[in-house]
């Protein structure tokens, strides 16, 4: 099945800081979803980019179909954005998506 | 607003018990999904259903069956609780393929 790593495995900011956080994959792709998990275990849907860039607020992602890989950036960052970001995929006609390990992300003040 | 409702938060549980994990979506969504999540393997999926009373197998359904009489429901049922079943077990749903998925807030199971 497919491949999906996520980097870089756990990553720790000041407030305020920047970051990009990475998807690869090893198929092509139907669907590609960007995921944050709260410290309560709630997981929020952030994007869903199969191609292309969009924005929301302070996050922004970009997936790069031909080349396989998806970049989430967070700026200015907060306190509230820690957890654990994953990001998801499938394939075909298939619902169901495949996750990465995720990125677990601290910001401290 | 979107909204997935899994009935028990927090369960404690004996080895050999039965268990039921419920699950309900109030969207009128086609697909619904069990995951479950473990440290550093990240969400698996054990099992999906498409449509009333249809389910695939996921990746990891050894151990597990689904039930699934309403549109709106999606049972997970553990038929002999074992210590390694020990988790967290997310439920979601999603109106069709390419669709945003919803996910609930979570059950965590403990097998003592």
């Amino acid at each position: 099945g497919i491949q999906v790593e996520q980097s870089p495995p756990d990553l720790i900011l000041q407030e305020g800081a920047n970051s990009t956080l990475r998807c690869n994959f090893s198929d092509s792709v139907n669907n590609l979803q960007w995921f944050h998990q709260n410290p309560w275990g709630q997981l929020i849907n952030l994007f869903y980019i199969p191609s292309g860039t969009k924005q929301n607020g302070r996050l922004s992602a970009t997936t790069v179909a031909t080349e396989r890989y998806s970049l989430l950036y967070i700026s200015s960052s907060q306190t509230t954005d820690s957890g654990v970001y994953f990001c998801a995929v499938n394939t075909g006609t298939a619902s169901k998506l495949t996750f990465g390990t995720g990125t677990r992300l601290q910001v401290t003040l | 607003d979107v909204k997935v409702t899994q009935s028990s938060r927090y369960l404690v549980k004996r080895t050999g018990e039965k268990v039921f994990l419920e699950c309900v979506q109030d969207m009128d969504h086609e697909n619904m999904f069990w995951y479950r999540q473990d440290p550093g393997l990240g969400l698996r999926l054990i099992y999906f259903s498409y449509d009333v009373k249809m389910k695939e197998k996921g990746d990891i359904p050894e151990g597990y069956s689904v039930s699934r009489e309403k549109k709106e429901r999606f049972s997970l049922i553990l038929e002999s609780a074992s210590t390694n079943q020990t988790s967290m077990y997310l439920c979601a749903s999603s109106r069709g393929a390419g669709n945003t998925i919803y996910f609930g807030e979570g059950s965590w199971l403990t097998v003592v």
